[in-house]
Order: C-alpha cells, then structure tokens, then sequence
C-alpha cells in the first residue's frame, strides 16, 4: 500500500470528550509525526514517534498523546476536548525520522469541536 | 513565537507570467528549508527544498532562492499555470536534530488568472 491514509476523514465532537483519530504510514515508513492545522494558519508539530517511542514533541499538553504500532500504523488521542482544539490533523510519515524532504502527508481528519 | 512568516495572505497572478511568494525566518539554527503545496481536501505535498549551504535550487518552473543574511527565501514559478492555484507553505527545520520536525509558515493562497 502506497501513501499516507486518515481516519476519519471529519469528526464531531462534543467539549469535554475524547476522540481518537487515526493513521496509516507509507509503507515502509518507520516514523510518524502529527501535525495541528488550526484555520489559517500552517501545521504545528505536535510529536513525533519512531519505532513505537515518543521521539519529540511540539508545545502540546498532555492531554494530546499518541501510539504507534509494530506495524507502523499510529493514532493521536485528544482527551478533555476544547473548543480550540477544532483544526485538521495531519500524520506524516518517514523513513527513519528523515530526510526532511521525505515525509509523506495524508489527507487529514478535520476535528470540530462544540 | 512565529518561527516562519508569509506576510502576503494571497497573491493573484496572470497564467504564462513569474509567481513570487516570500518567506521569512528568525530561528538562525534552521539549516533545511521546504516549499508544500496544498490544495483543499488533501495533505500537504512536498514541491522544492533548499539546504543552507545554498543559494538557489531549481527544479523544473520551480526555483527557491535562500538569504540566509536577510533570513529571507522565495519561490519563483515560470511560467505560472492553473494548476498551480493552490496554498503554498514554506517550512523550515534543523537536519539531523534526531527528530525531524518542520516548523511551518502561516501560508499565501496562489491564484493563476487565466
């Protein structure tokens, strides 16, 4: 399998909920990296994982985690949902953390929050 | 703290002539630096990259000019197409940090005037 693949592709929820929103790596890509895409602004990097290990994370609470699997797929958890966490998430995927020209970007899963 | 700044929300530009879109940068250890483009309903795609040890890398139509003493860059395309209508992110990050995350620009929205 080819490409980078979300799901869902959009989700409604209410604040104060949890969501779990999902990834599928580029085959053979051993790195996933989630980004927040807030309404007009570019992605912000919320962590990366590698081989099932948080490897960095950007300026998020803990309230955003993540896990990956052996099989590379990986999921982004949000609890306690905000209003502001409404935004398109992004997962990228990579080979080995890098190059920085070879992540792959899926579609996004578009997040509102009410 | 916006890291990588696109000042020009939107650009409009007539087909067949050179579209220019600018990005600038404060983070002085940022040694990597990329063009995406995206169109609605998809994930970022990778265009152009430029390595500080350079000034200028080209590609096809596509060109990106890096100043790292103005911590400025740009993208040129000629000739610009239809296309080509689409946001265009500049990203930045640090090659080799361990975890390869990019930092993006807020954006500039392209349109080719046929």
């Amino acid at each position: 399998e080819t490409g980078v693949t979300q799901s869902p592709t959009h989700l409604i929820k209410t604040r104060g909920q949890q969501v779990t929103l999902r990834c599928s790596s580029q085959s053979g890509h051993n790195t996933v990296s989630w980004y927040q895409q807030a309404l007009g602004q570019g992605p912000q990097f919320i962590f990366q994982y590698y081989r099932e290990e948080e490897n960095g994370r950007g300026n998020f609470p803990p309230r955003f985690s993540g896990l990956q699997f052996p099989n590379y797929s990986s999921e982004l958890n949000v609890n306690a949902l905000e209003l502001d966490d409404s935004a398109l998430y992004l997962c990228a995927s990579s080979l080995d953390g890098g190059p920085l020209w070879g992540y792959t970007f899926g579609s996004g899963t578009r997040l509102t929050v009410v | 703290d916006q890291q990588v700044k696109q000042n020009s929300p939107s650009l409009s530009v007539q087909e067949g002539r050179i579209s220019i879109l600018n990005c600038d940068y404060t983070n002085s250890m940022f040694d990597y630096f990329l063009w995406y483009k995206k169109y609605p309903a998809e994930g970022p795609t990778f265009l152009i990259s430029i390595s500080s040890i350079k000034d200028k890398n080209e590609d096809g139509r596509f060109t990106v000019f890096l100043n790292k003493s103005a911590k400025h860059l740009s993208l040129h395309i000629v000739p610009s197409q239809p296309g080509d209508s689409a946001v265009y992110f500049c990203a930045a990050g640090r090659s080799g940090a361990g975890n390869e995350k990019l930092t993006f620009g807020t954006g500039t929205r392209l349109t080719i005037i046929p």
